[in-house]
């Protein structure tokens, strides 16, 4: 079945420092990719996503490498500030499930200034 | 633009009772996704609507159920609750399905 899993559940860095958060997917057919930042209190929020036909996509401080062959995907936070601390979810859509979205377990990312 | 609400934001209902959520979706969108989150399960995927109509759905019980409106707002009910049916439960809204905006959700508490 379709499985969206972290590797590590926490994660701490120093502020200013890069963050790299990993997800693994096990649906080789997922097509689409999402990355959402869930503040405590609040729903998730859209940060970046990648479709599968792409590697690498750049948004504003942050950047989602894809690696199809071992499906793998990565987030990477530059120059983390305090205001980044949250939970990070991937999720994943294959072409077949009409917009369902598969969540990973998510990873809570602390900042420490 | 206005986001995406739902109501109520706090609940505690008891055993056996039943339960209906709101979500207003962003204007414009059609699509609206409805999650279950928990600690242990994260985010569960519990059915999608677009144009009134169920298009996709999670493996939950009949218990869960939902409905969409002509103006895109939906609801989802829970029967019979069970004290593992509390959670958080988001909706989402989209123009089309793949990007979803999600509001703040519906803490539910079950006792």
């Amino acid at each position: 079945g379709e499985n969206v899993g972290l590797h590590l559940p926490t994660l701490s860095v120093q502020e200013g420092d890069n963050s790299i958060i990993n997800c693994a997917y096990s649906n080789s057919a997922s097509d689409y990719f999402i990355w959402y930042k869930q503040e405590s209190g609040k729903g998730p929020q859209f940060i970046i996503d990648i479709r599968s036909n792409m590697d690498k996509r750049q948004g504003q401080r942050v950047t989602v490498l894809l690696n199809k062959t071992v499906k793998h995907l990565s987030l990477q936070i530059a120059a983390t500030q305090p205001g980044d601390s949250a939970v990070y979810f991937c999720a994943s859509i294959h072409g077949g499930s009409n917009y369902k979205l598969t969540f990973g377990k998510g990873t809570l990312l602390t900042v420490n200034p | 633009k206005a986001g995406v609400t739902q109501t109520p934001r706090y609940l505690i209902k008891t055993r056996g009772q039943q339960v209906t959520l709101s979500c207003s979706p962003i204007s414009g969108h059609r699509s609206v996704s409805w999650y279950q989150q928990t600690p242990g399960q994260g985010l569960q995927f519990l059915f999608e609507y677009f144009s009134e109509t169920q298009r996709n759905k999670g493996n939950f019980p009949g218990r869960f159920s939902g409905r969409q409106f002509s103006n895109s707002r939906s609801e989802m009910n829970v029967s019979t609750l069970e004290l593992g049916d509390s959670a958080l439960y988001l909706c989402a809204s989209s123009p089309i399905g793949n990007e979803q905006f999600f509001g703040p959700g519906t803490r539910l508490t079950v006792l």
